[in-house]
């Protein structure tokens, strides 16, 4: 059974604050990808990643940063936590192909809140 | 960047058939439909890769329109359970492949 496993369902934390939220998938897959979900804007892109070390900005990159060691994990860094990042964030990972990606596999969730 | 959906949001009985638009400023190459229900993550339906393509999923189906830039989804004879929100996704190159999805249909069957 493929899994995505993102390390907190909810997280609680101060402005001002570093903040580590950890993916992990163990399908092999090339492709990992952060999103963040808001009511009424859907899935925005953030970072996403197709290789080991290799990293790309998604369409709301600003205030956060990534990284990328092992293929199966997948780090997304709040490096100033405010509360306008207040929101879901979603991990999901997908096969590369020619041409395209193949299905994204989404994991639960991280509900963070920054106070 | 985001391709864009419509309509927003659709209240159906159940029995009703259903249409959600997605369409894109740029070229697209292939789709990809998700449906997410509430608290859960979103879950693949299917993807088209070509323009003219069509495939179904139950009583859920899609076309793909690329000349158009444009997809459809089309739910049949909606049960309960399709409730739900509805994203399409598409893949953009740059050093490998974004997907970047809309910002969602949302879904309402009732009984």
């Amino acid at each position: 059974d493929v899994k995505v496993t993102q390390s907190s369902r909810y997280l609680v934390k101060r402005t001002g604050e570093k903040v580590f939220l950890e993916c992990v998938q163990d399908m092999d897959h090339e492709n990992m990808f952060w999103y963040r979900q808001d009511p009424g804007l859907g899935l925005r892109l953030i970072y996403f990643s197709y290789d080991v070390k290799m990293k790309e900005k998604g369409d709301i990159p600003e205030g956060y940063s990534v990284s990328r060691e092992k293929k199966e994990r997948f780090s997304l860094i709040l490096e100033s936590a405010s509360t306008n990042q207040t929101s879901m964030y979603l991990c999901a990972s997908s096969i590369r192909t020619t041409g395209r990606n193949t299905e994204a596999f989404f994991g639960q969730g991280t509900r963070l809140t920054v106070v | 960047q985001q391709p864009v959906q419509s309509p927003q949001a659709v209240i159906l009985r159940e029995g009703e058939d259903a249409v959600i638009n997605c369409s894109s400023s740029k070229a697209l190459y292939s789709v990809h439909w998700y449906r997410q229900k509430h608290g859960e993550a979103p879950v693949f339906l299917m993807i088209l890769l070509k323009g003219g393509e069509q495939k179904g999923h139950e009583k859920i189906s899609a076309s793909f329109n690329e000349k158009k830039q444009q997809s459809s989804l089309y739910l049949t004879a909606s049960q309960l359970s399709y409730s739900g929100t509805y994203f399409c996704g598409t893949d953009i190159h740059t050093g490998g492949f974004k997907t970047i999805f809309g910002a969602g249909t949302r879904l309402f069957v009732k009984a």
